[in-house]
């Protein structure tokens, strides 16, 4: 089974200062590499994902992330951070058993990513 | 729109009883989860569904109880076995037969037990 690192529980930044979420799993096996954003009392929305082709993915609010497999990272940027950024951050994992198992999907812990204005 | 209802959004229990949390999808997907988040730990997997009248026990499955009598709902029973039930659950959905098939969430149910 794989395992999902977020190295960082809490990162306060300041408005308009860049950002690194910090992502690593267990092993380079053939996988699927996804960003979740929760608000308060919400469920996960997708930001970005990982499928395969380039490297960096984007997302449409100024979100990046880059696929490094000999690092076994996934870290979510964005250059230049606001108010409403703030929000808990998931990087997850899927793996694919076939069609009669389908997809595991692995979590991390999450990390609280709090603007400052 | 499609999208994954879950119902209701806050619920509260005395300790004892049984309660049951629903999830609607309509986005055509076979495959069905229900996690459980406590604040720190991420989200951890109760049950999972690939297709209809077919269930697995994920991590946590202890207390828990489900079916999946049709494609569109899931529901979740927690159980007065269940030590600590309190907890903000998640229903999923994603596309069995699709390997990148992403997990679409609902929007949670808040349960408090006292």
């Amino acid at each position: 089974a794989q395992s999902v690192t977020q190295l960082d529980s809490q990162v306060p930044v300041f408005e308009e200062a860049p950002v690194e979420l910090r992502c690593n799993y267990s092993s380079s096996v053939s996988v699927y590499l996804f960003w979740y954003v929760q608000y308060p009392n919400q469920g996960l929305q997708l930001l970005l994902k990982y499928l395969s082709g380039s490297t960096l993915v984007e997302s449409i609010n100024g979100f990046e992330a880059e696929f490094n497999k000999s690092q076994t990272s996934f870290h979510l940027r964005k250059p230049s951070v606001h108010i409403s950024d703030t929000a808990e951050y998931f990087c997850a994992v899927s793996e694919w058993f076939g069609v009669n198992t389908g997809n595991q999907f692995y979590f991390g812990t999450g990390t609280s990513l709090t603007v400052i204005p | 729109d499609g999208g994954i209802t879950q119902s209701p959004k806050y619920l509260f229990r005395k300790e004892g009883q049984n309660v049951t949390l629903s999830c609607e999808q309509n986005l055509n997907h076979d495959a069905m989860y229900w996690y459980r988040q406590d604040p720190g730990q991420g989200l951890r997997l109760i049950y999972y569904s690939q297709i209809v009248n077919d269930f697995q026990k994920g991590d946590i499955a202890e207390g828990y109880s489900v079916s999946r009598e049709k494609k569109e709902s899931f529901p979740l029973t927690v159980t007065s076995a269940q030590k600590n039930p309190t907890a903000f659950y998640l229903c999923a959905s994603s596309l069995r037969t699709y390997s990148n098939s992403p997990l679409h969430f609902g929007n949670g149910t808040r349960l408090t037990v006292t």
